[in-house]
């Protein structure tokens, strides 16, 4: 199994709290993503990163920020969280864009 | 721009039947990855095969094989012999050859394999 750590696995919080989500890999693969996953609509790219500092938005991007200072670690951050935030966020690693990309355990997020 | 669909919401099978999940794609470009993941009960998302569209074989890896044509831009998944453990979301999912670019999941299928 690809080395892919996500914390925390479980959070519940409130509307307007800031919440960051972490992944970290052991793979040292260049490529990190963080998708969300909804019933109904599968799974959508939030943000990706490339390298080191630098990141880009994907298809749900609105209301998140991401941050890469390390090779390991992709920190996703909702800044105000809302209850459309409610989710399970996934974070997944690959060597290059069109390789296979491997998930990590997913947490699951809720905004009361 | 790019799209998959997984037109099979939910399938439900009695073990050991045979069964097919389709997906179709749609792409401009010449240069393509087509994927399957599983996602079991438990949650996590297991990686299957990935397919580039430069090679249409077909794969079998046990009881699964893989479909590829690119004539009707469709990857289909089928599970000989299904068994209880087989019941799980399926997801099909696409790349395309530029940087930066992710994967585009279908909506998924869920299979129930019932005893």
């Amino acid at each position: 199994d690809a080395g892919i750590t996500q914390s925390p696995r479980h959070k519940v919080t409130e509307t307007g709290t800031p919440v960051t989500l972490r992944c970290h890999q052991t793979e040292n693969h260049r490529y990190m993503y963080w998708y969300r996953q909804d019933p109904g609509h599968g799974l959508r790219l939030i943000h990706y990163s490339y390298g080191v500092k630098d990141t880009d938005k994907g298809e749900v991007s609105d209301g998140y920020s991401v941050s890469r200072s390390k090779t390991e670690d992709f920190l996703l951050t909702l800044e105000s969280a809302t209850s459309s935030q409610t989710s399970v966020y996934f974070c997944a690693i690959s060597s290059d864009s069109y390789n296979e990309q491997f998930f990590g355990p997913g947490t699951r997020l809720t905004v009361l | 721009a790019q799209k998959v669909t997984q037109a099979q919401t939910e399938i439900s099978v009695v073990e050991k039947e045979d069964v097919t999940l389709d997906c179709v794609y749609e792409t401009r470009d010449t240069t393509y990855y087509l994927f399957w993941y599983k996602q079991p009960p438990s949650g996590e998302l297991v990686f299957l095969i990935r397919r580039n569209s430069f090679d249409e074989q077909n794969e079998i890896s046990g009881r699964y094989s893989w479909n590829f044509q690119k004539s009707t831009s469709s990857f289909n998944f089928t599970i000989t012999a299904s068994q209880v453990v087989d019941s799980a979301v399926y997801f099909c999912a696409l790349s395309v050859d530029q940087a930066g670019t992710a994967l585009i999941f279908g909506k998924g299928t869920t299979l129930s394999v019932s005893s």
